[in-house]
């Protein structure tokens, strides 16, 4: 089965400026996440997905971060505008059911400068 | 409240040495879930194993192999006959029962460096 696909796979902007990230999960999977990692760290929980409605967003930056689901299959994740501090790789993952492994992509590497 | 350690931040072997990354894990309830997930320098999360908690049996793949003890709330993972292509960033987690969203509460990672 395909995986988990992403885009762009790096993207470097200016601070106060605009990104975008696309995620395409696996097919079927109607969880779905984004996660922030910064170097040295673990994965941390921006969003989640239950098809195309919000399940958890308290850690989601939402003066800067939007995130939406359209349809229950795609995903964007933005942010607007960006700070120094949100340079890390963005990652997002899909599962099928409760307690099943998460399928990550490729994540994308953002620096911010 | 849910928590996840791996205290060794760093561990560098040399090829084919055996090598062991700690685990613990803190929750109050009984019934939980935990991965390992591995992340090598091309960034992606790949998952390695999932252990539900009524399951203390250890489990083999390979040169891989996991210790989960309940007793020490510990689920630790051993790689035999290291090889380079092991260096990579592995994160143990925990499904937070106590969450209805079921997600995972995150160790903050080992860095295996394999040398060779």
């Amino acid at each position: 089965e395909a995986g988990v696909a992403q885009s762009p796979r790096y993207k470097i902007i200016e601070k106060r400026q605009s990104v975008a990230f696309w995620c395409n999960p696996i097919s079927g999977h109607a969880t779905l996440y984004w996660y922030q990692q910064i170097l040295g760290q673990g994965p941390k929980l921006l969003i989640q997905f239950q098809n195309n409605g919000v399940v958890d967003d308290s850690q989601l930056p939402k003066d800067r971060f939007s995130a939406e689901r359209l349809k229950g299959v795609d995903s964007t994740l933005k942010i607007q505008p960006a700070k120094l501090e949100d340079s890390a790789v963005y990652l997002c993952a899909s599962r099928t059911r409760q307690n099943s492994p998460l399928h990550f992509g490729n994540g994308t590497r953002l620096t911010v400068t | 409240a849910q928590k996840v350690t791996q205290a060794q931040t760093e561990i560098s072997v040399v090829e084919k040495e055996d090598v062991t990354l700690d685990c613990v894990y803190e929750t109050r309830d009984t019934t939980y879930y935990l991965f390992w997930y591995k992340q090598p320098p091309s960034g992606e999360l790949v998952f390695l194993i999932r252990r539900n908690s009524f399951d203390e049996q250890n489990e083999i793949s390979g040169r891989y192999s996991w210790n989960f003890q309940k007793s020490t709330s510990s689920f630790n993972f051993t790689i035999t006959a290291s090889q380079v292509v092991d260096s990579a960033v592995y994160f143990c987690a925990l499904s937070d029962p106590m969450d209805s969203n079921y997600q995972l509460i995150w160790g903050a990672g080992t860095k295996l460096i394999i040398k060779p």
